[in-house]
């Protein structure tokens, strides 16, 4: 079975560009994880999607970042305009259900912001 | 590539021996728990959890205890390998008021010494 799909792998971006990951979660998941990863930490939610619908976006800094789902399967992660402070990596994650609490991870974007 | 091991606490071990990654967590309502294995370029990969119920539960060379009187959590690999070398994170989960975050713990870099 395929695990969570993440692209792209890495990405190197001036300040003030815009940049879009994108997420293809475990086949039959209905909940899609978005986390910021910085260097030497753990990772931190930025928005949980049950099927279509953001459940939880508490954390996610909306004046730039964005993100969809709009068919209840692959999901975008867009940031307009990066900062140098949005270097780190972007896990995706999904689960059966949000009562099914094991997660599972795709391998992650690093972005780069020069 | 870039580590995600960086300024975190590590623990070395000699081949064959038993390690023991120990974690703090945050909240005394927490009732699942989780461990998981990050390799230098990687996502975060499931090894193991317990809910709240249990103290001690067991897999593949793996045991997890818990002790919730103090908050601890406990990761035991048996017959540590060089492909055991990895950032090992604990997370917690609270699912009370439909709440499913789930909060990471700093991490630990283990380094198998061959």
């Amino acid at each position: 079975e395929a695990g969570v799909v993440q692209s792209p792998r890495y990405k190197i971006i001036e300040k003030k560009q815009p940049v879009a990951f994108w997420c293809n979660p475990i086949s039959g998941h209905n909940t899609l994880y978005w986390y910021r990863q910085n260097l030497g930490q753990g990772p931190e939610l930025l928005i949980r999607y049950e099927n279509e619908e953001a459940v939880d976006d508490s954390q996610l800094p909306k004046d730039r970042f964005s993100a969809e789902r709009l068919k209840g399967v692959d999901s975008t992660l867009k940031i307009q305009p990066a900062e140098l402070g949005d270097s780190a990596v972007y896990l995706c994650a999904s689960s059966f259900s949000e009562r099914t609490d094991t997660q599972y991870f795709g391998p992650g974007t690093r972005l780069t912001v020069l | 590539g870039e580590s995600v091991g960086l300024h975190l606490p590590t623990l070395s071990v000699q081949e064959g021996d038993n390690s023991i990654i120990n974690c703090a967590y945050s909240n005394s309502a927490s009732d699942y728990f989780i461990w998981y294995k990050q390799e230098s370029g990687k996502g975060p990969q499931f090894i193991i959890d317990i809910r709240s119920n249990m103290d001690k539960r067991q897999g593949q060379r793996v045991t997890v205890l818990l002790n919730k009187t103090v908050k601890h959590l406990s990761l035991q690999i048996a017959a540590t390998q060089p492909g055991d070398s990895a950032v090992y994170f604990c997370a917690e989960n609270y699912s009370g008021a439909g709440s499913y975050q789930l909060t990471f713990g700093k991490g630990t870099k283990l380094s198998v010494i061959p």
